[in-house]
């Protein structure tokens, strides 16, 4: 059980477009939602944390307006970068979990963003 | 705020060898403590964790008690294998919207 699928695992886009990522609780239903950027030597950075309904909320130094994260349903979070630019490339990361509380979070499996 | 400081490595052992990663936190309230592993390519897998002071997380032969005298939630197995090999995550879950967030990470690489 608890699994998270995320989609695509890798993308390349052209630089000044949008590329939406999608993560999905197969199982379970995920009332919070997090998504991570994964920078090289491995640093995993909190972007943002989503309940389901509601806004999400940035962490500090993160562009609301560069990565729309929607959390319309309890099985399905969505992470947009508008406009990419090669900067952006990287590793994104999802995960979710069942409950708005200090429970463990269950990971997908990742996607790699290359903006050319 | 909420923070969590680990080892950063690399980490290199010889098969059989005793691991430790040491991690610590800083946190308002009660937070519950997480070791997460990722292997190459991948997202991160839940190794163990912990909810409250003195609780000890194990699995696959690693163990981590909380230590709330200390804030440390140190990481560690007696004897490692080849297959151990990965990336090795602290994290805490607490705060402001629960907000679960990682120390940078420990590379561990085991050689046979």
């Amino acid at each position: 059980g608890a699994v998270v699928s995320q989609h695509p695992s890798w993308v390349i886009c052209k630089s000044g477009t949008s590329v939406k990522i999608e993560c999905r609780s197969l199982d379970f239903q995920a009332t919070t939602m997090f998504w991570y950027r994964q920078f090289p030597k491995q640093s995993l950075m909190l972007m943002a944390t989503s309940n389901e309904g509601s806004k999400a909320t940035y962490e500090q130094g993160v562009e609301k307006d560069k990565f729309l994260i929607n959390h319309a349903s309890l099985t399905l979070s969505t992470l947009t970068v508008t406009s990419a630019h090669p900067e952006d490339s990287s590793f994104y990361i999802c995960s979710a979990r069942q409950q708005r509380t200090n429970t463990e979070a269950f990971f997908g499996q990742g996607t790699r963003l290359t903006v050319v | 705020g909420n923070s969590v400081t680990q080892m950063e490595g690399p980490v290199t052992l010889s098969e059989e060898a005793f691991l430790t990663i040491n991690c610590t936190y800083t946190a308002t309230g009660y937070p519950s403590l997480f070791w997460y592993v990722q292997y190459p390519g991948e997202g991160l897998q839940l190794l163990l964790k912990a909810t409250k002071a003195d609780d000890k997380g194990s699995n696959k032969g690693f163990e981590a008690t909380y230590r709330k005298e200390t804030t440390s939630f140190h990481l560690e197995k007696g004897s490692v294998q080849v297959s151990d090999s990965a990336v090795y995550f602290c994290g805490q879950s607490g705060g402001s919207n629960y907000k679960l967030t990682f120390g940078k990470g420990t590379l561990l690489t085991v050689n046979p």
